[in-house]
């Protein structure tokens, strides 16, 4: 079974600061994880995908992504954060067939004036 | 292409009362998730359609439950006899076949009273 752990389900940071939000996997298969974005009463949105290439991944909205196997990580960062990016942030896990993605419970960043 | 679309975006219904919600996907797409999401929680799995089968139905999907995919194209999730526990976020998601990633609806919300 595949699953993610979100450490931090608030994380709050001063505009223009770096964002770190944390990611853990477990999978017994080569994981295809994905960051999304949720703003309220949204459905989720995309950010970016890790499917085996390259493991530095980029999104939209200058986030990006580092799939570490070692450490079964895939923390999703930002240099400067931006007042917009204040939202709902889920990790997602899923195998090569795309089934089934499993969720992460999700972390709320907060963005300070 | 509209991306996905999903209605009614809100339903309030009184308890013990059947409800339907539609969801119609990219049309390109051959795969169709519905996901459930509690208030401050991630999307949790419940079925998914490739074309018009239903390949799998999670735990979470009691009998009271049942959606379809006629044609393989829009599908609907019906509940019969809401109970207060049935009050969420109702997402769909499509996808083609293969570690894409889900594009998600906006959602239905849905409050039993």
């Amino acid at each position: 079974a595949q699953s993610v752990t979100q450490l931090g389900s608030h994380v709050s940071v001063s505009e223009g600061a770096l964002v770190l939000l944390r990611c853990n996997y477990s999978s017994s298969v080569p994981p295809y994880l994905f960051w999304y974005v949720q703003y309220p009463n949204q459905g989720l949105q995309l950010l970016l995908k890790y499917t085996s290439a390259a493991t530095l991944v980029k999104g939209i909205n200058g986030f990006e992504a580092e799939f570490k196997k070692s450490e079964t990580s895939f923390h999703l960062t930002k240099p400067s954060a931006h007042m917009s990016d204040a939202a709902e942030y889920f990790c997602a896990v899923s195998d090569y067939n795309n089934n089934d993605m499993r969720f992460g419970a999700g972390t709320r960043l907060t963005v300070k004036p | 292409d509209t991306g996905v679309s999903q209605d009614p975006r809100h339903k309030i219904t009184k308890r013990g009362q059947n409800v339907t919600f539609r969801c119609d996907p990219i049309s390109e797409h051959n795969r169709l998730y519905w996901y459930r999401q509690t208030l401050g929680q991630g999307p949790e799995f419940l079925t998914y359609f490739q074309n018009e089968a239903q390949l799998e139905k999670s735990r979470l999907l009691s009998d009271r439950f049942s959606a379809e995919r006629p044609k393989g194209s829009f599908s609907t999730l019906e509940i019969q006899r809401t109970e207060q526990g049935d009050s969420a976020m109702y997402l769909c998601a499509s996808s083609p076949t293969g570690p894409s990633g889900y594009t998600f609806g906006s959602g239905t919300r849905l409050t039993v009273v």
